[in-house]
C-alpha cells in the first residue's frame, strides 16, 4: 500500500499560536487529501476535501479561516490551525488517495497517515 | 440521526470467542462499505471492504445487508491482538469523502 506521512506526530502550544501541520504522501501522487479531526472517543469527522492546486472544500460547521489548508503540491498538503485554543486540542489526520508516480495505479483508496496529537494550553 | 450508527461498546470477550458488531446507515444511495481497525492513538487502517455478496478474510467475515440497511463484522477465535476500535465506514456521494462511525470497542481477554 501507499505511505503517507505527517509532521509532527504531536504538538503542546499556548493558546493564541498558529500550527502547521504537514501532510505527505510518499510513494504516490495525492490529487486528493483528506483532513479529519477526532476528539476522545469519538468518530473520524472529516473537516475538508483539498484537490492539488485548487482550493480546499470545507465541511460544514468548520471555519476556513481558522483551518487553513494548502495543498500545493502532488506530494505535499499543510493545515494551519490558526489562534489555537484549547476547544481546538484533537488528533488530526490526513489522508491521501492519487496514482502512482507513474500514473499507472490508481489509489481509491484513502491512505492515512499516523495523525498528529495537537494539545492547546 | 446519524448517518452512521454502531454500538460503542465495550465488548469484552474470552480469547478464542466468536463476537460480531453491527453497523446501520442511513443514505440508502451509499454504495461502498467498509470495516477500518483504529488502535489507541493510532490512525485507522484498512480491514476490508464489504460487498454484497459478503465476504471472508481468514477469521473475518464482512456482510452487507442493503434492505435493512446494515452492516455486519463478525471475528471468529479472537485473538489478544483483536483488541481495537472497529469503525464501520462508507463512502459518501461525492468525491469520495468517508463517513465514519463511532467506533466498536473490542476488548479481547486471556
Amino acid at each position: 500500500g501507499a505511505v503517507v506521512s505527517q509532521h509532527p506526530s504531536w504538538v503542546i502550544c499556548k493558546s493564541g499560536t498558529s500550527v502547521k501541520i504537514e501532510c505527505r504522501s510518499l510513494d504516490f501522487q495525492a490529487t486528493t487529501m483528506f483532513w479529519y479531526r477526532q476528539f476522545p472517543k469519538q468518530s473520524l469527522m472529516l473537516m475538508a476535501t483539498s484537490n492539488e492546486g485548487s482550493k480546499a472544500t470545507y465541511e460544514q460547521g468548520v471555519e476556513k479561516d481558522k483551518f487553513l489548508i494548502n495543498h500545493a503540491s502532488l506530494t505535499l498538503s499543510t493545515l494551519t490551525v490558526t489562534s489555537a485554543h484549547p476547544e481546538d486540542s484533537s488528533f488530526y489526520i490526513c489522508s491521501a488517495s492519487g496514482t502512482s508516480g507513474s500514473g499507472v495505479r490508481s489509489y481509491n483508496e484513502q491512505f492515512f497517515g499516523p495523525g498528529t496529537r495537537l494539545t492547546v494550553l | 440521526r446519524k448517518e452512521v450508527e454502531q454500538d460503542p461498546g465495550p465488548f469484552n470477550v474470552p480469547e478464542g470467542a466468536t463476537v460480531a458488531f453491527n453497523c446501520t446507515y442511513s443514505n440508502s444511495a451509499s454504495q461502498s462499505f467498509f470495516w477500518y481497525r483504529q488502535d489507541c492513538r493510532k490512525e485507522p487502517k484498512l480491514l476490508m471492504s464489504v460487498y454484497s455478496s459478503g465476504n471472508e478474510d481468514g477469521r473475518f467475515t464482512a456482510q452487507l445487508n442493503r434492505a435493512s440497511q446494515y452492516i455486519s463484522l463478525l471475528i471468529r477465535d479472537s485473538k489478544l491482538s483483536d483488541s481495537a476500535t472497529y469503525l464501520c465506514v462508507l463512502e459518501g456521494d461525492q468525491g469520495g469523502k468517508l463517513i465514519f462511525g463511532q467506533g466498536t470497542e473490542l476488548s479481547v481477554k486471556p
